[in-house]
């Protein structure tokens, strides 16, 4: 009965480096989504996989996040040449399908379950 | 486009009541409630799809009014349990498909004994 599960918990790195952050969803979930939480605010929207393919890319800052889910399953966002700004929890959630696509079962709430985060510290 | 939650924060004695209010200037498709502790991932309260309707659990409850674009989140007999930080989320839909939440910047309870 596990949760969804994020690695790791906390990265500290230089400017200027690469790095990856891992999400494993909870088993059977197809739909996978990435948010971005600063300190005080929201979750905000990064992308969203529906199977191995990303649905809607459209939150991702800029060029240098890319994120992959080459099985389905697992899914690794990738930060290239980090950046002070992108220090942040980076927030991994799962659920069964999305609302509004086919199949859309009743008893799919909608709900997301989160990971509890990859605190990122670019120094 | 960010909801606005109000109040930014709230702190009340264990048994008062509370209510957040999430405003967006979309028309919405559906509305989600969050909780979120210190440290710890959001968990999932409830969603109200759009036909204001009202839900509700516990003494926790909310309800969407499409019209107004608002929902409010009412937390009844507060628990010292319900402290932590409430974010609604907002899901903007054409002919029911569904794109990605949108958070306000949250609700900070604080339950105090």
């Amino acid at each position: 009965g596990a949760g969804v599960s994020q690695t790791p918990s906390n990265k500290v790195t230089e400017k200027g480096k690469y790095v990856e952050l891992r999400c494993d969803p909870i088993s059977g979930h197809t739909a996978l989504y990435w948010y971005r939480q600063s300190l005080g605010q929201g979750p905000e929207f990064l992308i969203y996989f529906q199977g191995t393919g990303a649905a809607d890319d459209s939150g991702l800052p800029n060029d240098r996040f890319f994120a992959v889910r080459p099985e389905g399953s697992v899914s690794t966002l990738k930060i290239q040449r980090t950046e002070r700004g992108d220090s942040a929890v980076y927030l991994c959630a799962s659920s069964l399908s999305r609302r509004g696509e086919v199949p859309f079962w009743p008893s799919n709430t909608g709900e997301l379950f989160f990971g509890e985060g990859s605190r990122l510290t670019v120094l | 486009q960010q909801p606005v939650q109000s109040p930014q924060a709230v702190i009340l004695r264990e048994g008062e009541d509370a209510v957040i209010n999430c405003s967006s200037s979309k028309a919405l498709y559906s509305v989600h409630w969050y909780r979120q502790k210190h440290g710890e991932a959001p968990v999932f309260l409830m969603i109200l799809l759009k036909g204001g309707e009202q839900k509700g659990h516990d003494k926790i409850s909310a309800s969407f009014n499409e019209k107004k674009q608002q929902s409010s989140l009412y937390l009844t007999a507060s628990q010292l349990s319900y402290s932590g930080t409430y974010f609604c989320g907002t899901e903007i839909g054409v002919s029911g498909s569904a794109r990605q939440l949108t958070f306000g910047s949250g609700t900070q309870l604080t339950v105090l004994p």
